[in-house]
């Protein structure tokens, strides 16, 4: 329903860009969001967007590093990651949320010298 | 930051048997139309998490009945009826009536 891309091994300071692909419910219907779950931790809400990317939305800490955007004629979502740091590593999972919940398979990104 | 707390974090369960997670919120989750944002996740090993119960009880499309949410305001509980083997794993609540989202810290089931 959600397949990613993008993950990877980067630097501390450099940039990563996530992508999700939706198919078998109405994309264009749904907030889009982005979750992350460090090594060994819980799950962490990091942004979403609205069905007409009219609002975005991100947690404190990644606030002016991170942002978020979707092109519902690809059903597709994208997380621009900069300035990324080591407390960025963990897997991010792209989420739709709506009538039912749909989860992509998790992209590990990591952030290390 | 609405904080949700789960308890208890280890939960060991006898196949068979019931098992009840408590989740404690820090704010009231009753939005100004009068909706309870409140889920329920169940994430196997290596999988990625799935959602069980929305609005606090409304269970999601192919879960099976021996899951059931129910609370209010600032309180609320998962119970799995029956437990079976494929039910282990961390339960976490969500809340989204506020920004940020926050998760709870997680449940571990596992069988006795």
């Amino acid at each position: 329903q959600l397949v990613g891309s993008g993950g990877g091994l980067v630097q501390p300071g450099e940039s990563l860009r996530l992508s999700c692909a939706g198919s078998g419910f109405t994309f264009n219907k749904y907030w889009m969001n982005w979750v992350r779950q460090a090594p060994g931790k819980g799950l962490e809400w990091v942004a979403n967007i609205n069905p007409d990317a009219t609002t975005r939305r991100f947690v404190d800490s990644v606030k002016g590093r991170f942002t978020v955007s979707r092109d519902n004629a690809k059903n597709s979502l994208y997380l621009q990651m900069n300035r990324l740091t080591v407390e960025d590593t963990a897997v991010y999972y792209c989420l739709a949320w709506g009538d039912g919940a749909y989860w992509g398979q998790g992209m590990l990104v990591t952030v290390s010298s | 930051d609405a904080v949700l707390t789960q308890s208890p974090l280890s939960l060991p369960v006898t196949l068979g048997q019931s098992a009840s997670i408590s989740c404690r919120s820090s704010q009231s989750l009753i939005t100004s139309d009068g909706n309870t944002l409140l889920a329920w996740f169940h994430q196997r090993p290596g999988q990625s998490p799935r959602r069980l119960i929305d609005l606090v009880s409304k269970g999601d499309s192919g879960v099976p009945d021996r899951f059931s949410g129910s609370g209010s305001g600032t309180d609320f509980t998962l119970k799995i009826s029956r437990v079976e083997a494929e039910d282990v794993g961390l339960y976490y609540c969500m809340q989204y009536t506020h920004w940020p989202h926050t998760f709870g810290q997680g449940t571990k089931l596992e069988i006795k």
